[in-house]
């Protein structure tokens, strides 16, 4: 069975500030694939990241670094420096090789910037 | 390239009635993936089309159905609607394998009175 926990729901902080969200996955499969997703008021599930259970080296991109580590299943997203416009909810999701296309989600995490 | 792009945006509808909601993938994609987005259990995979076909089904009664059209536009359909129909659709499309990175549109919201 496919899993995604995101146990934090919601998080505030300050504008300027590091942030952390946690992904905790479970599955079975030995090929998979993580990604996160930004999800702004307007509505629309925004792509951020995509990255292969072979592949374990953290990535950045501009304010934004993911750190996958498979003996721990997580796959950790950190924003650096904060900004208002970086507020909306946040999507973890699975999927795997069996030919099914679909994502399982988690349950999003909520990140408000305070300016 | 234009992103997916989902209508209506939004649906009033009244329970018994029935709703088609419509998705225009990403030129070039030819699989298009439905999720429903609600409060309470959050994203939950409808119903996947590839090709014409539906390649894939998630845990949802038979009220909702889909098709995909030879140009890989996809509508899905709720027939009798519920309270708990309430929710926003999202219309997900990707190139073709069931691993590619999967790009949404904005949805449409339904709500059902």
């Amino acid at each position: 069975a496919q899993k995604v926990t995101q146990a934090q729901t919601e998080i505030s902080v300050v504008e300027k500030e590091d942030v952390t969200l946690d992904c905790v996955y479970e599955t079975r499969d030995t090929t998979y694939y993580l990604f996160w997703y930004k999800q702004p008021p307007s509505g629309e599930l925004v792509f951020l990241i995509r990255r292969n259970s072979f592949d374990e080296q953290n990535e950045i991109s501009g304010r934004y670094s993911w750190n996958f580590q498979k003996s721990t299943s997580s796959f950790n997203f950190t924003i650096t420096a904060s900004q208002v416009v970086d507020s909306a909810v946040y999507f973890c999701a699975l999927s795997n090789q069996t030919g099914a296309n679909n994502l399982f989600f988690g349950t999003g995490t909520r990140l408000t910037v305070i300016p | 390239k234009a992103g997916v792009t989902q209508t209506p945006r939004y649906l009033i509808k009244t329970r018994g009635q029935q709703v088609t909601l419509s998705c225009s993938p990403i030129s070039g994609h030819r699989s298009v993936s439905w999720y429903q987005q609600t409060p309470g259990q959050g994203l939950q995979f409808l119903f996947e089309y590839f090709s014409e076909t539906q390649r894939n089904k998630g845990n949802f009664p038979g009220r909702f159905s889909g098709r995909q059209f030879s140009n890989s536009r996809s509508e899905m359909n709720v027939s009798t609607l519920e309270l708990g129909d309430s929710a926003l659709y999202l219309c997900a499309s990707s190139l073709h394998r069931a691993t590619d990175t999967q790009y949404f549109g904005p949805g449409t919201r339904l709500t059902v009175l």
